[in-house]
């Protein structure tokens, strides 16, 4: 399996445009994370899904931000409109159903709102 | 809810010492431990995991952590620092009951002197 893949991997756009991020996780996978990455907030869990149902959305900073899982190897990461302070690294991650199974990362898109 | 400490947001070891990363973490019921490491321009890549089998895990790349539930701790280490171990490091928890989502400490930087 290639692993997780996202795309794109750097996204420059302007303040008040919308930016869609996407990821296909590893085949089989049922868990489907996103997280934001930041130097002042480290590592922030977004939102995650499970069979593409949303479970839990609480770390999704506003209603700008929104996350799709249409069907299991696919979801996206909305943002509308972009602001400057949305700019960080942006990773989806999957893992399996059995607990303790590790998270497998993607590239990370790098985006960046001027 | 849990939580991970990681003391110590940046350490330096020269070439050949051990390194010695620690990570505390907060949690009501046993949890699952892991150990992350990211290269810069990366995403996260699993070091190991702690899933209540043994309570000294051993990883890639010759590092091991080991599981005190005295302590509630879960230090990673190495005996010999090499170049290549320069990166960013991760300690995570998750829960069963909370699905597989991770709960990441802030990182510790490593820099490995010649």
């Amino acid at each position: 399996d290639a692993g997780v893949i996202q795309s794109p991997r750097h996204e420059v756009t302007e303040m008040g445009q919308e930016v869609t991020l996407r990821c296909k996780p590893i085949s089989g996978h049922d868990y489907l994370f996103w997280y934001r990455q930041t130097m002042m907030r480290g590592l922030e869990l977004l939102i995650y899904f499970n069979n593409n149902v949303p479970i839990d959305d609480s770390g999704m900073p506003e209603d700008r931000f929104s996350a799709k899982m249409p069907n299991a190897s696919f979801s996206t990461l909305k943002i509308q409109p972009s602001e400057p302070r949305d700019s960080a690294v942006y990773f989806c991650a999957s893992s399996l159903t059995s607990g303790g199974t590790e998270a497998f990362f993607g590239q990370g898109t790098r985006l960046t709102v001027v | 809810a849990q939580s991970v400490t990681q003391l110590g947001s940046h350490v330096s070891v020269s070439e050949g010492a051990l390194v010695l990363l620690r990570c505390n973490y907060s949690s009501s019921v046993p949890p699952y431990l892991f150990w992350y490491v990211q290269y810069p321009n990366q995403g996260l890549q699993l070091l190991l995991k702690y899933t209540s089998a043994a309570t000294l895990v051993k990883g890639i790349n010759g590092f091991e952590a080991e599981f005190k539930k005295s302590e509630t701790s879960f230090h990673l280490t190495k005996p010999s620092a090499h170049m290549s171990d320069a990166a960013e490091y991760f300690c995570a928890v998750s829960l069963k009951a909370a699905g597989n989502k991770l709960t990441f400490g802030g990182g510790t930087r490593v820099l490995v002197k010649p």
